[in-house]
């Protein structure tokens, strides 16, 4: 089926490791963002992207990067991964027109011990 | 920065009750969002309001923006142990359509 398509479902990392968290959409959208959901704190952005080439800060972007190359991927690199950084990602994706949201993946649960 | 504050945080209401959630921003809201999440899964989309004044109903779930576009509420009519989740409340900074920054969420439980 389309949609968000994210990879790995489950992490779990060193303090100090690094790695990449996957975002692929089949959408054609050029709106991509990247968020984190920690108990009572609703969804605070990482990262978005309004389309290949081109991406900005959001709420809360110390300590990760990204790269969007080509309209469907979004990667989200976790420089040197921190217990801080222990959350559930979500990735969204969403066309420029149109009234209705983002388009989420079913989240990556990261555990940084 | 633009703000979403939700309320209340959590709520448990009987099975058939009605309840109100809400959600307030401290500038005016472009889009605002309304989504459901169940627990340990993706969020799924409710509804978009945009104009000040605007409401929309998708089966027994009703939500408004208020003329200032400021204030946002998400009415459930006769609660169903289906309705049951975390509600979140997104919206766009004005003048930036790409951005979407959210609440904190409001979890309903619904006793049968």
């Amino acid at each position: 089926n389309a949609g968000v398509t994210q990879t790995p479902k489950f992490q779990v990392l060193k303090t100090g490791q690094s790695m990449t968290l996957q975002c692929a959409q089949d959408m054609n959208h050029e709106y991509m963002s990247w968020y984190r959901q920690d108990p009572g704190m609703g969804l605070r952005l990482i990262h978005y992207s309004v389309g290949a080439g081109i991406t900005d800060q959001g709420e809360v972007p110390n300590g990760y990067n990204v790269s969007r190359s080509t309209t469907e991927d979004f990667p989200l690199r976790l420089l040197s991964a921190a217990p801080s950084q222990t959350s559930v990602y979500f990735c969204a994706s969403r066309s420029p027109t149109g009234n209705y949201g983002y388009t989420f993946g079913s989240g990556t649960r990261l555990t940084v011990v | 920065s633009q703000e979403l504050e939700q309320s209340p945080q959590s709520l448990i209401v009987q099975e058939g009750k009605n309840l109100t959630i809400n959600c307030t921003s401290s500038k005016t809201l472009y889009g605002l969002y309304w989504y459901k999440q169940k627990y340990g899964e993706g969020l799924i989309f409710l509804m978009m309001l945009q104009k000040g004044g605007e409401e929309k109903s998708h089966e027994k779930i009703t939500a408004k923006l208020d003329e200032k576009k400021q204030q946002s509420s998400l009415h459930i009519t006769a609660s169903q142990p289906s309705h049951a989740g975390i509600y979140l409340c997104g919206a766009r900074p004005s003048g930036n359509t790409g951005k979407l920054i959210f609440g904190q969420g409001t979890t309903l439980q619904v006793k049968p």
